[in-house]
């Protein structure tokens, strides 16, 4: 139990264009997703919190207008980097939360990651 | 001051042998904890989380957790070559955001 998908697993994208990335969960309502962003030998950097019909929460520092975050349902949330840059690139994981289950409200189910290659 | 510390490595052990890993945090009113493996080139793997102070016990791992040292560690016990990855120290407190550690990178050798 306790499933995390996401789509693709990586992307190779030209500068200035825009990639959406999916996250689902596929064996539990999420009640919550996270976005995070992972550079290389780094930890990983939480971008935003994200609740089933209502706008995200974005970090200090993510700009919003370009990390749009839409999660349409309690299973489902995007992510979609617009106008990508170089400096976009980076490994982008979803984790989400449910209530109720054994291992507590709040541990975070990871996704397997998008690797994001800007050229 | 990082809000969760953990000391890089890489940490080597023999196999068969005990890893200890150890992390502390800045936040005394964090709630809960956790531990997270994380091979190169994947996602994190969710090992163990831990609430109450004390021992929690499960297979070959052990999170220790002392809230007022604000210190969580986690051993593993007959360390396998394949216990080989960098193990994430995560804390949450409000809204169930998770803090995560830099991480440390275990080796267990032959």
């Amino acid at each position: 139990g306790a499933v995390v998908s996401q789509h693709p697993s990586w992307v190779i994208c030209k500068s200035g264009t825009s990639v959406k990335i999916e996250c689902r969960s596929l064996d539990f309502q999420a009640t919550t997703m996270f976005w995070y962003r992972q550079f290389p030998k780094q930890s990983l950097m939480l971008m935003a919190t994200s609740n089933e019909g209502s706008k995200a929460t974005y970090e200090q520092g993510v700009e919003k207008d370009k990390f749009l975050i839409n999660h349409a349902s309690l299973t489902l949330s995007t992510l979609t980097v617009t106008s990508a840059h170089p400096e976009d690139s980076s490994f982008y994981i979803c984790s989400a939360t449910t209530s109720g289950r054994a291992a507590g409200t709040d541990t975070q189910y990871f996704g397997p990651g998008t690797r994001l290659t800007v050229l | 001051q990082k809000e969760v510390e953990q000391n890089s490595g890489p940490l080597s052990v023999p196999e068969g042998a005990i890893a200890s890993l150890n992390c502390t945090y800045s936040d005394r009113g964090s709630q809960s904890f956790f531990w997270y493996r994380q091979y190169s080139g994947k996602s994190p793997e969710l090992i163990m989380f831990i609430y109450s102070n004390g021992d929690k016990e499960d297979g070959r791992f052990t999170a220790q957790l002392n809230k007022a040292s604000q210190y969580v560690s986690l051993l593993i016990r007959d360390s396998q070559p394949s216990d080989s990855a960098t193990y994430l120290c995560a804390v949450t407190g409000t809204a169930s955001k998770l803090t995560f550690g830099t991480g440390t990178r275990l080796q267990v050798t032959l």
